[in-house]
């Protein structure tokens, strides 16, 4: 059984914090990390696909880390805005068809 | 540009019923999936296909049929409905991911209740 684990289930911050969440998933038979972005009453949209150890992407204020050989990533949002307030899905692909989500963490973000 | 369009977007059953969750895609991607979404859990893999004509299962697979006859439409069966299947489903589409590594675009969803 493939888990994905994500850490925290919840977060809340004030506007201008930097903040970072954790994604765990199995060392073996990695094809892709992926993170989504997930707004209440949207469907997830894709930040971020991540394929070697070591990549690191960025996108504004967001960037992400992928270790691979221990299997984590991690998620940074740099001066946190409301707008920022949405759920961060970690997914882990396999090197067949399935890609396998973690619950997720949920950012509130106050102003 | 509709990208993945599900139908219905609510839907209320009694438990046995049966109804189909509709999912269409206009990317020409061949692998779509269907995925259910409960409090806590996050998206869990129901079934997924790779192209027209192969389906296969995915981590909680019972209780739902799936077909691919077209590249376009991905539908989603369920036969006697149970409340244990009130959620909310997506349907997600991605290019082969044999090609690639496999972003998926999501539908809008579909809240089910089953009382």
């Amino acid at each position: 059984i493939l888990n994905v684990e994500q850490s925290p289930q919840s977060l809340h911050v004030q506007e201008g914090d930097s903040t970072n969440f954790t994604c765990s998933f199995p060392s073996s038979n990695f094809y892709a990390l992926h993170w989504y972005r997930w707004e209440t009453a949207k469907s997830p949209e894709a930040l971020f696909v991540m394929t070697l150890n070591g990549d690191e992407k960025k996108k504004g204020r967001i960037s992400a880390t992928l270790n691979t050989k221990e299997g984590y990533s991690y998620l940074y949002i740099k001066g946190s805005q409301p707008e920022d307030s949405a759920t961060y899905l970690c997914a882990f692909k396999t090197g067949g068809f399935k890609t396998i989500f973690g619950a997720g963490t949920r950012l509130f973000v106050k102003a | 540009n509709a990208g993945v369009t599900q139908t219905p977007k609510f839907q209320v059953l009694k438990t046995g019923q049966s109804m189909t969750l509709q999912c269409a895609q206009d990317m020409n991607h061949e692998y779509m999936s269907w995925y259910r979404q409960d409090p806590g859990m996050g998206l869990r893999l129901i079934h997924y296909s790779v192209g027209a004509g192969i389906t296969d299962q995915g981590e909680v697979p019972n209780g739902y049929n799936v077909s691919r006859s077209t590249t376009e439409d991905f539908p989603l069966r369920l036969l006697s409905a149970a409340p244990s299947q009130t959620s909310v489903y997506f349907c997600a589409s991605s290019e082969q991911p044999g090609r690639n590594t496999g972003e998926l675009f999501f539908g809008e969803g579909s809240r089910l209740t089953v009382l």
